[in-house]
């Protein structure tokens, strides 16, 4: 198993430009998600999808759109480039939706991340 | 709503020594609480989890936490630091907000590991 692939790992853009991150995972996950980590932030959730043809926003959307039409694969476009979409892009899949709700057992499944795409907007 | 807080950004020990990393976390619910360790260039691996069985949890490579409930902490240790451990670490509460369930990450701890 490859787990999660993203491509490309570097890419620098100029303000304007439009590009696509791409991810997959050969796991048969039904949970997918994106991340920005940013310094001094943690890791903020952009989209996620928790099937084919389901897709949501996460906790910063604005400038980013998913599609999700298989399982494996769930790209991240950006729309119109700006410099405060410099930063570095996670991709992450889970078997099961990676929370509960009201309590801590049953399905919390674990996330698996992609190794991370570098982007700089200049 | 739902917060974790990372109480140190940088912690650095010595090979052989005990590691402390620690976290401070808000919660409505009873949470799920995450470790998960980040080294250099790669993504995000899962070192342990809690979800309300056992209070101590253990986790890979010699790491475990402890949830405690009246302090609201779940602070990772290790008994005796490693070279390899030098990564960055992340406290995870799951938690609905803003309309949604999401794991809120905190802003991470450094670790260095000084021989």
């Amino acid at each position: 198993n490859a787990g999660v692939t993203q491509t490309p790992k570097f890419q620098v853009l100029k303000t304007g430009q439009s590009m696509t991150l791409q991810c997959a995972q050969d796991m048969n996950h039904e949970y997918m998600s994106w991340y920005r980590q940013d310094p001094g932030m943690g890791l903020r959730l952009i989209h996620y999808s928790v099937g084919a043809g389901i897709t949501d926003q996460g906790e910063v959307p604005n400038g980013y759109n998913v599609s999700r039409s298989t399982t494996e694969d769930f790209p991240l476009r950006l729309l119109s480039a700006a410099p405060s979409q410099t930063s570095v892009y996670f991709c992450a899949s889970s078997y099961s939706w990676p929370i509960t709700w009201g309590g801590g057992t049953g399905n919390t499944g674990e996330l698996f991340f992609g190794e991370g795409s570098r982007l700089t907007v200049l | 709503a739902q917060s974790v807080t990372q109480l140190d950004s940088h912690v650095s020990v010595s090979e052989g020594t005990p590691v402390l990393l620690r976290c401070n976390y808000s919660s409505s619910y009873s949470p799920s609480l995450f470790w998960y360790v980040q080294h250099p260039n790669k993504g995000l691996q899962l070192l342990l989890k809690y979800t309300s069985a056992a209070t101590l949890v253990k986790g890979i490579n010699g790491f475990e936490a402890e949830f405690k409930k009246s302090e609201t902490s779940f602070h990772l240790t290790k008994p005796s630091a490693h070279m390899s451990d030098a990564a960055e670490y992340f406290c995870v509460v799951s938690g609905f907000s803003g309309g949604y369930n999401k794991l809120i990450f905190g802003a991470g701890t450094r670790l260095a590991v000084h021989p």
